[in-house]
């Protein structure tokens, strides 16, 4: 079985400040990674994804994670926030095998102060 | 291209009654996906339908069903809805694969 743990359930941080929100993974398998971000009375929207390749993704509004198979971690990074990135985020793991089935973590609270 | 919608977005409904939420997936999409998000227990799945047969299934009592239909919209049925169930229902279609889905905004229930 999967699990994923999110290490901080809320990050608060300033604006223009960098943050990492931390993300860790049980499997005895190989899976794939992934980011949500949740905003108030929102859906999830996918952030950015890995599957296989370069163990580096980045997404088009500036966030960036790093996959590290030795460690089980995918932690979400950004060089400066913005107040606009105030929302939830989810890590969530999925196995090749698995379908469409998500496993997610229980989510960190990020919030950007001016 | 449209999204995933998911109706109605919002429902209140008695203790003992039956519920049933509907979700249209994204053009193309063949599987859909139901999760259940809570405050206490955070994202949990549901079940997940491919092609009009349930793939996956998550740890939820007989009391929660689904199903999906030839043009891949998909319902799930909530049967003698308890307090407990009270959550926001969120649907989500994918191409088949595991390389990420796309979520609708979400279905709040209430029950009283």
């Amino acid at each position: 079985a999967q699990s994923v743990t999110q290490l901080d359930s809320q990050v608060p941080v300033f604006e223009e400040a960098p943050v990492e929100l931390r993300c860790n993974y049980s499997s005895s398998v190989s899976v794939y990674l992934f980011w949500y971000v949740q905003y108030p009375n929102q859906g999830l929207q996918l952030l950015l994804k890995y599957l296989s390749g370069s163990t580096l993704v980045e997404s088009i509004n500036g966030f960036e994670a790093e996959f590290n198979k030795s460690q089980t971690s995918f932690h979400l990074r950004k060089p400066s926030v913005h107040i606009s990135d105030t929302a939830e985020y989810f890590c969530a793991v999925s196995v090749p095998s698995g379908g469409g089935k998500l496993i997610f973590g229980q989510g960190t609270e990020l919030s950007v102060k001016p | 291209k449209a999204g995933v919608t998911q109706t109605p977005r919002y429902l209140i409904k008695t203790r003992g009654q039956q519920v049933t939420l509907s979700c249209s997936p994204i053009s193309g999409h063949r599987s859909v996906s139901w999760y259940q998000q809570t405050p206490g227990q955070g994202l949990q799945f549901l079940f997940e339908y491919f092609s009009e047969t349930q793939r996956n299934k998550g740890n939820f009592p007989g009391r929660f069903s689904g199903r999906q239909f030839s043009n891949s919209r998909s319902e799930m049925n909530v049967s003698t809805l308890e307090l407990g169930d009270s959550a926001l229902y969120l649907c989500a279609s994918s191409l088949g694969n595991t390389g990420g889905a796309f979520f609708g905004q979400g279905t709040r229930l209430t029950v009283v």
